[in-house]
């Protein structure tokens, strides 16, 4: 069975600091990736896909930044972190094809301050 | 644009029956896509439907009228844990341009 993780699960970061959050998938090859911020109170705000190593699509500009240095591993990256980089972070993988069901990992909570 | 409609919040009752309706207007619809999200976590697949009618699966049933741009979450026998925040996604694009837009959720509160 397939499974995704994410770390870590809470994250405190002082504003100005880099980010990293690392995500990888078992048991699928050649996922399709996804990164989203779920603001307090908001929707799921979709920040980058990919579809394949080093494919990464931007939805949003800002200052982040993802790579996919492996099949199943995604990072989502910021050199400098925002106040409005708070929120809660989901990665999640779809299958390569034509259903396109989304399975989220258990996200990481940041909190800037 | 792309955009997605529901309701911010629901009240319902334990054992009650109640629907969450979802509306949307996008282009290159091809699926609607139903999560159920508890506070604090990571949102979990429902339903998904790509043809017009009811796909029914335990006490929850969705529905799609692709002419209207509707869908609507039917749940039956409500329990406690149902409190949750219920997502509606419609599926867009083709090929590697294909990507869910997401409504921003409806709070469902189950009350005793």
């Amino acid at each position: 069975s397939q499974t995704i993780h994410q770390w870590p699960a809470t994250l405190v970061q002082p504003v100005g600091s880099p980010l990293s959050l690392e995500c990888t998938v078992e048991g699928t090859s050649n996922p399709n990736l996804y990164w989203y911020r779920q603001a307090a109170g908001r929707g799921l705000q979709l920040l980058f896909y990919s579809v394949g190593i080093g494919q990464i699509s931007s939805e949003v500009p800002q200052n982040l930044s993802a790579s996919r240095p492996q099949d199943r591993q995604f990072i989502l990256s910021s050199k400098k972190l925002l106040l409005s980089d708070s929120g809660f972070y989901l990665c999640a993988w779809s299958p390569a094809g034509v259903r396109y069901e989304q399975f989220f990992g258990p996200g990481t909570r940041l909190t800037v301050l | 644009g792309q955009n997605i409609d529901q309701p911010t919040e629901m009240t319902a009752t334990e054992g009650a029956i109640v629907q969450i309706n979802c509306t949307y207007q996008t282009s290159g619809f091809n699926g609607l896509f139903w999560y159920q999200q508890h506070a604090g976590e990571a949102p979990t697949f429902l339903s998904y439907n790509v043809l017009d009618g009811l796909e029914e699966k335990g006490r929850f049933s969705s529905f799609l009228s692709r002419s209207k741009g509707y869908s609507y979450l039917l749940l039956k026998e409500l329990q406690m844990k149902d409190s949750a925040s219920y997502l509606c996604a419609a599926r867009v694009g083709a090929g590697n341009n294909r990507k869910l837009i997401w409504g921003l959720g409806t709070s469902l509160a189950v009350n005793p």
